[in-house]
């Protein structure tokens, strides 16, 4: 069964860079690795998607090893409105597959 | 506002009644999801459609539930015989074949 491995929560101080891994076995050799924001009450927000080594775009950058067994997502200068739970997301056999998720909190 | 709407935000139901639930997605976007979440968990993929054709259902989905796709644009979810252990967030999302998933506002429904 695939299944994703996540920190439960992580802290960090605005101004901060963020890195949040996730680990996720069975990937299929095709498919992408997407990373979302959720607030509260609201439905996920894409952030960013890659494949392999690194991609980024204007809020963020993603590293993929060459296995593609895990992911990082990164996130530079952190503010108080990044506090959120963020997900990665694979498929396997056509399943998507979400990860448990992190909750970032960022302080003053 | 992402461009999806769902339809009821929020559903009280009596366990045993049948709720049904309408997604309507970015209207360009040939493929449309439907998840379920519960509180401090990540969703949980329930099914997708590429334009009419349901192409893939969670092994582990009951058959109590059903989803449509008739002409290709709007979906609705079906859940019969409801049980409170299907009180959840059910979200809808779509987008084009290997592009971002836009979500919907979700519905949340209570099962008493």
């Amino acid at each position: 069964l695939a299944k994703t491995t996540q920190p439960i929560s992580m802290d960090s101080y605005e101004g901060q860079e963020v890195n949040i891994t996730c680990s996720h076995n069975n990937i299929a050799t095709n498919d992408y690795i997407t990373w979302y924001q959720q607030f509260p009450s609201q439905g996920p927000r894409f952030i960013i998607q890659g494949y392999k080594t690194k991609v980024t775009n204007e809020v963020a950058s993603l590293f993929i090893p060459a296995d593609r067994k895990s992911s990082t997502l990164s996130l530079p200068r952190v503010s108080l409105s990044d506090t959120a739970v963020y997900y990665c997301l694979f498929a396997v056999n056509y399943q998507l597959i979400w990860g448990a998720g992190t909750k970032l909190i960022i302080k003053p | 506002d992402t461009g999806v709407s769902q339809d009821p935000r929020h559903k009280i139901t009596k366990r045993g009644q049948n709720v049904t639930f309408r997604c309507d997605p970015i209207s360009e976007h040939n493929r449309l999801y439907w998840y379920r979440q519960t509180l401090g968990q990540g969703p949980e993929f329930l099914t997708y459609f590429q334009n009419e054709a349901q192409l893939e259902k969670s092994r582990l989905l009951s058959d109590r539930f059903s989803a449509e796709r008739p002409k290709g644009s709007f979906s609705t979810l079906e859940i019969q015989r409801t049980e409170q252990g299907d009180s959840a967030m059910y979200l809808c999302a779509s987008s084009v074949a290997g592009g971002e998933q836009f979500f919907g506002p979700g519905t949340r429904l209570t099962v008493l």
